[in-house]
């Protein structure tokens, strides 16, 4: 089955602790992206990325950081310089045609952390 | 900065009551418009989306948008729900300011009841 799968689906950490979420695609998309969903603040945008070994930030990227060796991987790391890490995170993937974003974006099925 | 507004933040309507749901956005220029849905232990997924042309755009399941430019506003709508549609709905923006992503609303949670 094609899709975002992403990885662990709950996890918990202790403060000062870095994690990693994992996120792999195999939509054979050019973008990947990772948003932050809390109640009533809707999706914020962390990192994304057009194209293998390129990321840029997005609006909170503040205590986080990405790599893209590969096209089928966006990891996510929630470092401990994050103040407010407990969330839930989204993984996205898109289609990139001629280096623009279609905005349909599909969705894995989110990693729950929670910081004790 | 460019900002997406949903000022509806919880809608509860009867069944077979129409909807129309506010999303506004904050920039001059260019911009691709969307609606997300996702219903109760689902993905998220696209609704309907605006890049140009007819400002009235349909989707899945019934609904339709309006861009109207002057208002800055591209809102949801559906002239009769049903049960199934409760769901929360994300307003989505992709502004061309070279950055590639959508940047979303804060979301309207819609309970329909039977």
């Amino acid at each position: 089955d094609g899709g975002i799968t992403q990885s662990p689906k709950y996890l918990f950490r202790k403060e000062g602790q870095n994690v990693t979420l994992s996120c792999e695609q195999n939509l054979n998309h050019d973008a990947m992206y990772w948003y932050r969903q809390d109640p009533g603040q809707g999706l914020r945008l962390i990192y994304y990325s057009q194209i293998v070994n390129d990321f840029q930030k997005g609006d909170i990227a503040e205590g986080y950081s990405v790599s893209r060796e590969k096209k089928e991987s966006f990891p996510l790391t929630v470092t401990s310089a994050q103040k407010n890490p407990t969330a839930f995170y989204l993984c996205a993937s898109s289609i990139a045609q001629r280096g623009m974003n279609t905005g349909e974006l599909f969705f894995g099925e989110g990693s729950r952390l929670t910081v004790l | 900065a460019q900002s997406v507004s949903q000022h509806n933040h919880h809608v509860i309507l009867s069944e077979a009551a129409s909807l129309e749901l506010g999303c506004n956005y904050s920039y001059g220029g260019t911009v691709n418009l969307f609606w997300y849905v996702q219903y109760p232990g689902q993905h998220l997924q696209l609704l309907l989306k605006y890049f140009s042309g007819d400002p009235l755009v349909k989707g899945i399941k019934g609904f339709e948008a309006e861009f109207i430019k002057s208002k800055f506003s591209f809102n949801l709508r559906k002239p009769s729900v049903q049960w199934s549609d409760t769901a929360e709905y994300f307003c989505a923006v992709i502004f061309d300011t070279g950055r590639r992503a959508l940047t979303f609303g804060s979301g309207t949670r819609l309970q329909v009841q039977p």
